[in-house]
């Protein structure tokens, strides 16, 4: 059954560093998401994709924040400059898009630590 | 704006109870979708069940059933029969119809411990 990979599984970086984190929708979706999880806490809409562009985001998508599908495969989120509270587990999804049958689906999630 | 309230944080039951998992949601959408996703130990996020505003009809899928009430604007849970391997953090979220706003509303999700 297709699934929504992500590398790394965990990531530790400092403060102030760039991250990159990496997805690989299912291969026929045409939506993609990312979403975070602080430790212990509600899961977070950050932003969606669609067509080469971002078609809805959240407050705590901000400047510091980039997503990129570089390929035909890749959907990726780019954290500029690094903050303590940065720190979370971020998940990607995909859909197939549509109204009533459109469901998410996401992957594992990157673990980010933000020293 | 939408909110979805899970008001349990934490419920454990002994395994083969039954237990009930609630979520309630707020909406001015006349369409939107409610979910059910699992997230175990391991910590991924898996679907299990998506509802239309405009379909009512409650389900069953095995152990799994879901009552879906827009009077009072819940869509609850239900494990029969519970297992050890039913431990999990269960989260409620909710869509738009909007098709130019898929984000996902999570609730803050219920912990359920199902004990041996």
């Amino acid at each position: 059954e297709p699934e929504v990979t992500q590398t790394p599984s965990h990531q530790v970086t400092q403060m102030g560093q760039e991250v990159i984190l990496r997805c690989v929708p299912i291969s026929n979706h045409l939506y993609f998401y990312w979403y975070r999880q602080i430790l212990g806490q509600k899961v977070e809409f950050l932003v969606s994709f669609y067509n080469n562009e971002i078609s809805e985001k959240s407050e705590i998508f901000d400047d510091q924040f980039s997503v990129e599908r570089p390929d035909g495969s890749n959907f990726t989120l780019k954290i500029r400059s690094t903050k303590l509270e940065d720190s979370a587990m971020y998940f990607c999804a995909s859909s197939l898009g549509g109204g009533s049958t459109d469901t998410q689906y996401f992957g594992p999630g990157t673990r980010l630590t933000v020293l | 704006a939408q909110k979805v309230t899970q008001a349990q944080t934490e419920i454990s039951v002994v395994e083969k109870e039954d237990v009930t998992l609630d979520c309630v949601y707020e909406t001015r959408d006349t369409t939107y979708y409610l979910f059910w996703y699992k997230q175990p130990p391991s910590g991924e996020l898996v679907f299990l069940i998506r509802r239309n505003s405009f379909d009512e009809q409650n389900e069953i899928s095995g152990r799994y059933s879901w009552n879906f009430q827009k009077s009072t604007s819940s869509f609850n849970f239900t494990i029969t029969a519970s297992q050890v391997v039913d431990s999990a953090v269960y989260f409620c979220a909710l869509r738009s119809g909007d098709t130019g706003r898929r984000a996902l509303t999570f609730g803050s999700g219920t912990r359920l411990q199902v004990q041996p």
